[in-house]
């Protein structure tokens, strides 16, 4: 079975520009999420969408935030204007339905804001 | 609210020596509970789970115990390896109305040292 696909692997940005992240979950998963995961501490969930409709985006930062995922399979998420605090790596996971159990995570991309 | 602490890191310990990792939860309700793994450079993968109090969970020598009554989920295992060395990320499950929602601990680095 394929895993979570994200994309890309690392991005460098300066600040105040805007970037775009690509996430593919595992095939048949309706539910899928983004966490946020700073250095030095563990995930923290953005946003989590069941199949096309957001769930929970009570910890999405919403003036620079926006995530979408249009036909329930792809998302994406972006950041405009981009802050040097939102450097992290960005983590989708997803899983086969709302209740979160099999869980699977993606590889992240790490993104740097100089 | 709802929130996991585990042991500071980073841990150092000589191959064949025996680990503990601790971790305490605050939650209302009856969550889930977990142990993820992440290697360096790779996302997260679980590790072990228990779903119910004194349930235990078990992978690769890896245990941990789901203690209701001190809120406790320590990760053990007998007789470390390095390629053990990795961050370790003790979450529990919660159920909102939303669904399930994964909530981690700040991680704790282990390095095995030959």
């Amino acid at each position: 079975e394929a895993g979570v696909a994200q994309s890309p692997r690392y991005k460098i940005i300066e600040k105040r520009q805007s970037v775009a992240f690509w996430c593919n979950p595992i095939s048949g998963h309706a539910t899928l999420y983004w966490y946020q995961q700073i250095l030095g501490q563990g995930p923290k969930l953005l946003i989590q969408f069941q199949n096309n409709g957001v769930v929970d985006d009570s910890q999405l930062p919403k003036d620079r935030f926006s995530a979408e995922r249009l036909k329930g399979v792809d998302s994406t998420l972006k950041i405009q204007p981009a802050k040097l605090e939102d450097s992290a790596v960005y983590l989708c996971a997803s899983s086969l339905d709302r209740t979160g159990f099999g869980y699977t995570f993606g590889s992240g991309t790490r993104l740097t804001v100089v | 609210g709802d929130s996991v602490t585990q042991m500071e890191g980073p841990v150092t310990l000589s191959e064949e020596a025996f680990l503990t990792i601790n971790c305490t939860y605050t939650a209302t309700g009856y969550p889930s509970l977990f142990w993820y793994v992440q290697y360096p450079g790779e996302g997260l993968q679980l590790l072990l789970k228990a779903t119910k109090a004194d349930d235990k969970g078990s992978n690769k020598g890896f245990e941990a115990t789901y203690r209701k009554e001190t809120t406790s989920f320590h990760l053990e295992k007998g007789s470390v390896q390095v390629s053990d060395s990795a961050v370790y990320f003790c979450a529990l499950l919660i159920f909102y109305n939303q669904g399930g929602k994964l909530i981690f601990g700040q991680g704790t680095e282990l390095s095995v040292k030959p």
